[in-house]
């Protein structure tokens, strides 16, 4: 199983320039996350989907946009790059309720010029 | 204000020493608490997990929660060079079923 795949791995944006970031499990999965993740501030909650057909805002929602597109896949868009969404962003999932372990992606490293 | 709040560290310690790691919330909703480890240029990876109230060991490491207080602790003992890593606490639970970290906590154990 591979688990949870982001991507890119990697990428360039310049400012006002919009892209999407990807991210699929295969872990049947219920509720999936995304994080951005900056020097000393932790992993920040953006945006999450409790279940398929549900979004909901997280700490950092301004800027981002998502779609749960299914049961595998939850995509991050950001619709005009800002030098502020430089970041590293990892998706993760969980299976149903609380407390289950939450597995991550491998992070997608951003960097908005 | 941040829903978990960690203390940023870092911190370096001596091998074989004692850690702790401490962190608090503020939402009475939260039911699960998770440490999770990460190491550089990785996803975190979950450590350890607990239910409500108490204490969990699992080997060298113990996890603690005190809902009354509102305070979640990781101890690690006799501390080795392959613990360095960033240490996150996670809070889970309530009706919206977000998971919210904190901060992190770089630790380094010197050989």
């Amino acid at each position: 199983n591979a688990g949870v795949t982001q991507t890119p791995k990697f990428q360039v944006l310049k400012t006002g320039q919009s892209m999407t970031l990807q991210c699929a499990q295969d872990m049947n999965h219920n509720s999936m996350y995304w994080y951005r993740q900056d020097p000393g501030m932790g992993l920040r909650l953006i945006y999450y989907s409790a279940s398929e057909g549900t979004t909901d805002k997280g700490e950092v929602p301004n800027g981002y946009n998502v779609s749960r597109l299914n049961k595998r896949e939850f995509s991050l868009r950001l619709e005009s790059a800002a030098p502020s969404q430089t970041s590293v962003y990892f998706c993760a999932s969980t299976s149903q309720g609380a407390g289950t372990e939450a597995f991550f992606g491998q992070g997608t490293r951003l960097t908005v010029v | 204000q941040k829903e978990v709040e960690q203390d940023p560290g870092p911190l370096s310690v001596p091998e074989g020493a004692i850690v702790s790691l401490n962190c608090t919330y503020s939402n009475s909703a939260f039911q699960y608490f998770m440490w999770y480890r990460q190491y550089s240029r990785k996803g975190p990876e979950l450590l350890m997990y607990t239910y409500s109230s108490g204490n969990k060991e699992d080997g060298r490491f113990t996890a603690q929660v005190d809902k009354s207080s509102k305070y979640i602790s990781l101890f690690i003992r006799d501390s080795q060079p392959s613990d360095s890593a960033t240490y996150l606490c996670a809070a889970h639970g309530g009706a919206t079923n977000k998971l919210i970290f904190g901060t992190g906590t770089l630790l380094a154990v010197q050989p």
